[in-house]
């Protein structure tokens, strides 16, 4: 059990570009999980996958954020057209049905 | 009104000292109750997991939900400056379902 994990650590891009992160959960948990999270704050929950099924988006992800998970193993989560307001961390969860979640150490964002 | 409320602190207490941490929330159908303890640059790590009311004990650590009152409680004995971290609690009606956060409290456990 390696745990969650993220690529890349920390990100820095211009506004208005385009940016993916990725995130491999612990093998054999079916459920995937993104969340977003600013400094001083909890986690927000954006989206999640039971296997490769996206089942829910909260009504925080616009248009300009797409996730995905294909073969229901590795997930991404790609931003378009960056802007200032993105710049966060962003979490990827994963869990077993029934089980609680277990965190990645996240993808920090920063739009200059 | 947030639907989790947890003082941000920061909390400073001295090594060895018995910490309190809480919540309250406002939606009574919420489940399911976790502590995660957070690093700074780090994804938070799983602490406690309990399902309805009652009492929980890990090592130093004891999860309390008093769902009549909506307001839970971690207790950490005999902490240790490693203990220093954000600790934030989390809730969901459904064990799959999405997590609903607090802000974290900033705890600091001086030598």
């Amino acid at each position: 059990d390696t745990g969650v994990s993220q690529d890349p650590r920390h990100k820095i891009t211009k506004r208005g570009q385009n940016v993916t992160f990725r995130c491999d959960p612990i093998s054999e948990h079916n459920r995937l999980y993104w969340y977003r999270q600013t400094l001083g704050q909890g986690p927000e929950f954006l989206t999640y996958f039971q296997n490769e099924a996206q089942l829910e988006k909260s009504r925080l992800l616009s248009d300009r954020f797409s996730a995905e998970r294909p073969k229901g193993s590795f997930s991404t989560l790609e931003i378009q057209r960056t802007e200032q307001g993105d710049s966060a961390m962003y979490l990827c969860a994963s869990g077993r049905t029934g089980q609680p979640q277990h965190f990645g150490d996240g993808t920090r964002l920063s739009i200059l | 009104q947030k639907e989790v409320e947890q003082d941000p602190g920061p909390l400073s207490v001295p090594e060895g000292a018995i910490v309190s941490l809480n919540c309250t929330y406002s939606n009574s159908a919420f489940q399911y109750f976790m502590w995660y303890r957070q690093y700074s640059r780090k994804g938070p790590e799983l602490l406690m997991y309990t399902y309805s009311s009652g009492n929980k004990e890990d090592g130093r650590f004891t999860a309390q939900v008093d769902k009549s009152s909506k307001y839970i409680s971690l207790f950490i004995r005999d902490s240790q400056p490693s203990d220093s971290a954000t600790y934030l609690c989390a809730m969901t009606l459904d064990s799959n379902y999405q997590l609903i956060w607090g802000a974290g409290t900033k705890l600091i456990i001086k030598p």
